[in-house]
């Protein structure tokens, strides 16, 4: 029961175009989604995040949208770098009434994204 | 420097071994997680902890078995009853604290271990 999918394996870009790696959920419990970015051999680094209040948020080249209605989430790179080349895993967890996390995150399978010079 | 670590970096476990993977942090934080990695697949959650002396199993815990005797320590022991113990293994930490509000919510990632059955 995969309750978080990245239905892209792979996304080839050129470089200084727009990067948009989707992602779909099916738990509505989940109101907090986070977007990991990871080089082999390596562990994930957190990228940018969203509240279920919120339908977008930006932190410089990354925007993270938000639609709850159809449950998906997006991520916008702009405009892509080959360093960005690397996999993108987006996860989902649930938060408490207080805000407390039950600290589980569900994770996607991921997406490479190849960022051609 | 704050942050996750694991060790050793690649790790080889012999038919009925157990072995024991180390995760430490010094970022203070309360809660600690173990995530196992597949090719082509995205983290599974092995076991967590929320606060020291106490732990829950994940996902997939199965053949694992964990401690929380430290906030800043979270070993994985392998068993022998784990049938396929092949993969990267990811430890990752978090806040939890209400403080952070929102962001306490966001895992940080050691750097893994790979395990590799001879």
């Amino acid at each position: 029961d995969q309750q978080v999918k990245q239905n892209s394996p792979s996304l080839s870009v050129q470089e200084g175009r727009i990067s948009i790696l989707n992602c779909d959920y099916t738990n509505s419990m989940f109101d907090y989604f986070l977007w990991y970015k990871k080089y082999p051999a390596e562990g994930p680094t957190f990228l940018i995040s969203i509240s279920s209040i919120k339908d977008k948020n930006e932190d410089g080249r990354f925007t993270v949208f938000l639609n709850k209605s159809a449950k998906h989430l997006s991520l916008h790179i702009v405009p892509s770098q080959p360093g960005d080349s690397a996999v993108y895993f987006c996860a989902a967890s649930s938060t408490n009434a207080g805000g407390t996390s039950y600290g589980k995150l569900t994770f996607g399978q991921g997406t490479i994204l190849t960022v051609h010079p | 420097d704050g942050g996750i670590t694991q060790s050793p970096k690649y790790l080889f476990r012999k038919e009925g071994q157990n072995v024991t993977l180390s995760c430490e942090q010094n970022l203070n934080h309360d809660a600690m997680y173990w995530y196992r990695q597949d090719p082509g697949q995205g983290l599974r959650l092995i076991y967590y902890s929320q606060i020291v002396n106490d732990f829950q199993k994940g996902d997939i815990a199965e053949g694992y078995s964990v401690s929380r005797e430290k906030k800043e320590s979270f070993p994985l022991t392998v068993t022998s009853a784990q049938k396929n113990p092949t993969a990267f293994y990811l430890c990752a930490s978090s806040s939890n604290s209400p403080l952070a509000g929102l962001a306490k919510n966001i895992q940080y990632f050691g750097a893994g271990t790979r395990l590799s059955v001879l």
